[in-house]
C-alpha cells in the first residue's frame, strides 16, 4: 500500500471549515483514499473514502486532486467534538480492506 | 446502532499470565482484524479474519499471541505469557465482503486496555 504523509497537528477554530491536507504521490490506480478519526479513547471511526472524484457525506467532503496524488479532508463546520487524530490511509479494496495506519494529524478544535 | 463489542475493557494483570480478549462483530460481518496501539507504534495491524479463516497474522508474534474465530459471533486474541511490552490499547474491528459503496468501511471497538506489569 502506498504510504501517506500529513501533518502532525493543526489548530482549527470552532465554527470554520478544517482543511486537512495529505500527500500520497506514489498511490497506485486501484487505491483508494480512505479518512478515518479517533477521538481520545476511542476506537477509530470511518469517516469518508474516494477513488478519483469528490466526496461528501455528512461528516465530511474529500477533495483528491486529478493526479491522485494528494487529497484533503474538509469539515465543513468544525465543534469541539471533532478533535481528533485524523488518518489518511490508501489502501486496495481487494486487499480485504488491510488499512495501515500512520502517524495521522492532531487536530484541535479550539472556542 | 451496530456496533462491535470487546471484553473486557480494561485488563491488569501481571508479567506471565495468560491473558484473553473477546470481539463480538457486527452481526453479518465476515471479516475481522486485531489491531494493537502504543504511543511508540501507533495503530498495528496483529491479524484478521474472512469467514473465520485467518488470512494474515504476519503481524502478530506467534510465539506468544494466538488469534482465533471459534464462530462467526466471537474473535478472541490471547497472549501466553503475557510480558510488559505487551500493555498496549487492543483494538478489534469487523467488516462486510465483498464490499459495495454502502459497506465499505471498518467498524472498530472501543478497544482493550491491556497492562501488563
Amino acid at each position: 500500500d502506498a504510504k501517506t504523509t500529513q501533518p502532525p497537528s493543526m489548530d482549527c477554530a470552532e465554527g470554520r471549515a478544517a482543511n486537512l491536507p495529505c500527500n500520497h504521490s506514489t498511490i497506485s490506480g486501484n487505491e483508494y483514499v480512505y479518512w478515518y478519526r479517533q477521538i481520545h479513547s476511542q476506537g477509530p471511526q470511518y469517516i469518508i473514502h474516494g477513488l478519483k472524484n469528490n466526496e461528501t457525506n455528512e461528516m465530511a467532503s474529500l477533495i483528491i486532486t486529478e493526479d491522485r496524488k494528494s487529497s484533503t479532508l474538509i469539515l465543513p463546520h468544525a465543534t469541539l467534538r471533532d478533535t481528533a487524530v485524523y488518518y489518511c490511509i490508501v489502501s486496495v479494496e481487494a486487499a480485504g480492506n488491510k488499512l495501515t495506519f500512520g502517524g495521522g494529524t492532531r487536530v484541535l478544535v479550539k472556542p | 446502532d451496530a456496533r462491535v463489542t470487546q471484553t473486557p475493557r480494561h485488563k491488569v494483570t501481571e508479567m506471565g499470565q495468560e491473558v484473553t480478549m473477546r470481539c463480538q462483530p457486527i452481526l453479518g460481518h465476515n471479516t475481522v482484524f486485531w489491531y494493537r496501539q502504543t504511543m511508540m507504534q501507533g495503530l498495528e495491524l496483529l491479524a484478521y479474519f474472512r469467514n473465520r479463516a485467518p488470512l494474515d497474522d504476519s503481524g502478530m508474534p506467534k510465539d506468544r499471541f494466538s488469534a482465533e474465530m471459534p464462530d462467526a459471533t466471537l474473535a478472541t486474541l490471547k497472549i501466553q505469557p503475557s510480558e510488559p511490552r505487551d500493555s498496549a490499547v487492543y483494538f478489534c474491528a469487523s467488516g462486510l465482503r465483498p464490499w459495495t459503496a454502502t459497506n465499505e468501511k471498518l467498524f472498530f471497538g472501543s478497544g482493550t486496555q491491556l497492562s501488563v506489569l
